[in-house]
């Protein structure tokens, strides 16, 4: 059982276009998060949500909107697609005190390319 | 600004022998500091960390050192073993209301040779 699982895997698209990314935890876990990993490697958080509640968000575009139906689910939706939009997006989740909370478990990523 | 570097893209360590993986950060505000393991098309899995209270932190065959005043940590690795070879990403804290806010180093290929 895949404990953070993330569809698609890949995703190809044409600029413009708008797309999903849905993240699914069955850890337990109250919070999610959405990492970006860019074309130079860096890992560099985007959002993270506590109990379907908004705690962090990163300088993303309005373009990238986060949805979390429930505390299991965290979705990505971004429109109108750019060329830059292209990296692995990858979701994660923890739980607990601040030193768990630290030991973040991630999804196997989606690499999103826009053409 | 990247406040986290890990200065080595790769790393070739001959089984058996010791790994060393460095890493340094620039803002003083961190003080919790990880380490996670990535094999290709899987995401970062947690390996080990340490508060900046303490400067050694040991699991198993992995250790990590942190030096506060040189705002350098390191993971030493012995003895590697063929399966360790990944790519080993740095990542710091600063606590506050951000938990789980982690800001990453770009990550050092680690080759173990068997």
């Amino acid at each position: 059982d895949t404990a953070v699982s993330q569809t698609p895997k890949y995703l190809v698209t044409q600029m413009g276009n708008d797309k999903s990314i849905k993240c699914e935890q069955n850890l337990g876990h109250d919070t999610m998060y959405w990492y970006k990993q860019d074309s130079k490697k860096f890992l560099k958080i985007m959002f993270s949500y506590n109990n379907k509640e908004l705690i962090i968000n990163e300088t993303v575009p309005n373009r990238f909107s986060p949805k979390s139906p429930d505390k299991a689910h965290l979705n990505l939706h971004i429109n109108s697609l750019e060329l830059g939009d292209s990296a692995v997006y990858f979701c994660a989740s923890s739980q607990g005190d601040r030193a768990a909370n630290e030991k973040l478990f991630f999804g196997s990523g989606t690499q999103l390319s826009v053409l | 600004d990247q406040q986290v570097k890990q200065n080595s893209p790769s790393l070739s360590v001959q089984e058996g022998r010791i790994s060393i993986l460095n890493c340094d950060y620039t803002n003083s505000m961190f003080d919790y500091f990880l380490w996670y393991k990535k094999y290709p098309a899987e995401g970062p899995t947690f390996l080990i960390s340490i508060s900046s209270i303490k400067d050694k932190n040991e699991d198993g065959r992995f250790t990590v050192f942190l030096n506060k005043s040189a705002k350098h940590l390191s993971l030493h690795i012995v003895p590697s073993q063929p399966g360790d070879s990944a790519v080993y990403f740095c990542a710091a804290s600063a606590g506050g209301t951000s938990y789980g806010k982690l800001t990453f180093g770009q990550g050092t290929i680690l080759t173990v040779h068997p």
